[in-house]
Parts: structure tokens; sequence; C-alpha cells
């Protein structure tokens, strides 16, 4: 079983250019989620979907867009990505009880 | 604003011995609490999870204390090992609509020979 799926792996971007992070995941868990993971500090939220159609903002939304067209994908987009945007990202997916989340293995960006 | 504070930020022990990592939350109201390990470029995995009525839980040579009413948890690990070196992070999980996960910083483990 694949569990949760992210890729790239890793990527450097220019600053002011796109890029959109996949996740899939064949679990067929309703809520996922984005994450931020920086030096020093806990993983964030950036954006998060309760059920497919369904999104709604996390703890650090600006900056980022995500579509949940399917229970499987929750891509996440950096419509003009920024320096400040330099982090490893991961995805996560969870049950309708919430009692486990399961993470995908990170995507590492480096916006320059 | 709901926070999860973790101590020590690092820690370095000698394998075969035991440590615990400790974890403190204002988060309101409480549904669970999580422990995951994270290992060096991986994704977090879970360890335990607990719920309010629960004080203890185990997994193998880690135990998870929770006490609710000082919102404090500990995650003990016994004889351990050098593959127990990564960070431990303590995750609470809000009762809301949306039930967010609040992460803490983690505690950085590392197990020498």
């Amino acid at each position: 079983t694949a569990g949760i799926t992210q890729a790239p792996t890793s990527q450097i971007l220019a600053a002011g250019r796109s890029m959109t992070l996949r996740c899939t995941q064949d679990m067929r868990h309703n809520a996922m989620y984005w994450y931020r993971q920086d030096l020093g500090l806990g993983l964030r939220l950036i954006h998060y979907s309760n059920t497919a159609g369904t999104t709604g903002k996390g703890e650090v939304p600006d900056g980022y867009s995500v579509s949940r067209a399917n229970t499987d994908d929750f891509p996440l987009t950096l419509a003009s990505a920024v320096p400040s945007q330099t982090s490893v990202y991961f995805c996560a997916s969870s049950d309708s009880s919430n009692t486990e989340a399961f993470f995908g293995q990170g995507t590492r960006l480096t916006v320059v | 604003k709901n926070q999860v504070e973790q101590s020590p930020q690092s820690l370095i022990i000698l394998e075969g011995k035991n440590c615990t990592l400790q974890c403190n939350y204002t988060v309101s109201p409480f549904s669970n609490l999580r422990w995951y390990k994270q290992d060096t470029g991986r994704g977090p995995v879970s360890l335990t999870i607990m719920t309010f009525s629960e004080n203890t839980k185990s997994n193998g040579r880690y135990t998870a204390t929770l006490d609710a009413d000082t919102k404090q948890s500990s995650l003990h690990i016994t004889a351990s090992q050098l593959s127990d070196s990564a960070s431990y992070i303590c995750v609470v999980t809000l009762e809301t609509g949306r039930r967010a996960l609040t992460f803490g910083s983690g505690t950085r483990l590392q197990v020498q020979p």
C-alpha cells in the first residue's frame, strides 16, 4: 500500500515563478492537510480539506492555494513564489474519526 | 492562542539509557494528544495517541503519559537504541469542527554509542 505520496521530493524554484506540489493518498481518507515545517518551529497548517469539494484556511495560508476535486488528490499551489516560502512541505491525511494522521515523505522547496 | 511547548529542545544520551521528553499544552477544548517520531528527511510517524480520559499508553519501549488536569504529557523511552535518534513531536488535537492538529516544535534526540 502506497499510503500518501508527495511529488516532487525536492525543488529549487526562482522567485516569482509558480509551482504545484502534488499529494495523493490511496486510503480513501476524507480529510487532507498541508503543513510547512521550518527549523525551530512546529509544523504549521497551511490549508486543509475535510472532504472532497471543500477546503479551508489554516494558520499560514497567505501565498498558497489548494483544491480538492476528488478524495485522493490535494495539490498545493504557489502562484508567485517568494524566498520566505523556502521550507519543507508535508501533506497528511486522516479518516473521519481523526484518530490517526498519516504523513507523506515531504517536499523540500528552496525559493531563490 | 493554542500552544504546545516541548522540552528539552534537544537531548543527547548514551545507547541503553532511558530518557523522558516533556510536553505542556494550552490547547482547549482538548480531543486527543499524540506523540510522533520524525526521522531526518522523513514525515512524522505516530507512536501513541491518548484521549483526555487515558493517562498512559505504551508502544514497545515508548510509554506516553498524560495529565489532563495539569495539561502535561511525557514520552519515556526505555533502553534507548541508535535508531531512536530522531525528532519527537507532541501533537494536540482541538475538539472543534475541523479538529485541527497543533504541533509542538519537537525534541531532537541523539543516541550515541
